[in-house]
């Protein structure tokens, strides 16, 4: 089946520490999001991609980071910087940047911090 | 700037009743607006999308959305809800020029009783 997997589920990070986010789609799409989901805020743009081994930041980027090195994987990183981790984070893909009506999101990570 | 507003945090509505969630915008060139809806346990997925052309634009599962430039409105609307239309339903906006920047409402929550 077609699709985008995030894994984990579930995380967990202590303070100080950097976690990686994984989101890989099979669907050959070119571009790929990250978007952050707090309640009462809907969801914010953290970073897009919209070709291999490029990426912009989006409107919360400040102590995230991300890599595009492969078309079908783009990993998230939540930094020791992000002072307010806290959230569920929403990876999707479409087949290219503007492709809205065709963009598959995946389940989610929760990310909590201990 | 871009911004998007759903002034209502949730929204009752019996089955049977004709539904409306509301979205405002304000964005500096042409607006393309986005409807999506988020099930519980099953991601987020695109709705209906407005670009140009009919104001009155209708998407999956009966739902339309109406523009309307002079009030920067995209009202989603429904003739009769079901009960299996509860969810989370957000509003995006971007600028026709910024692919890949969704900017996002808070989002709503429609409760549709037997």
């Amino acid at each position: 089946d077609g699709g985008i997997t995030q894994s984990p589920k579930y995380l967990f990070r202590k303070e100080g520490q950097n976690v990686t986010l994984s989101c890989e789609q099979n669907l050959n799409h070119d571009a790929m999001y990250w978007y952050r989901q707090d309640p009462g805020q809907g969801l914010r743009l953290i970073y897009y991609s919209q070709i291999v081994n490029d990426f912009q930041k989006g409107d919360i980027a400040e102590g995230y980071s991300v890599s595009r090195e492969k078309k079908e994987s783009f990993p998230l990183t939540v930094t020791s910087a992000q002072k307010n981790p806290t959230a569920f984070y929403l990876c999707a893909s479409s087949p290219s940047a503007g492709d809205e009506e065709t963009q598959y999101f995946g389940p989610g990570t929760r990310l909590l911090v201990l | 700037a871009q911004s998007v507003a759903q002034p209502e945090d949730q929204v009752n509505v019996a089955e049977g009743n004709p539904l409306t969630v509301k979205c405002t915008y304000s964005v500096s060139g042409n607006p393309y607006l986005f409807w999506y809806v988020q099930y519980p346990n099953r991601g987020l997925q695109f709705l209906l999308k407005y670009i140009t052309g009919d104001n009155l634009v209708k998407g999956s599962y009966g739902f339309e959305a109406e523009f309307n430039k002079s009030q920067t409105s995209f009202h989603l609307k429904k003739p009769s809800a079901l009960v299996s239309d509860s969810a989370l339903y957000f509003c995006a906006v971007r600028d026709g020029g910024s692919q890949g920047n969704l900017i996002f409402g808070k989002g709503t929550k429609l409760s549709v009783k037997p």
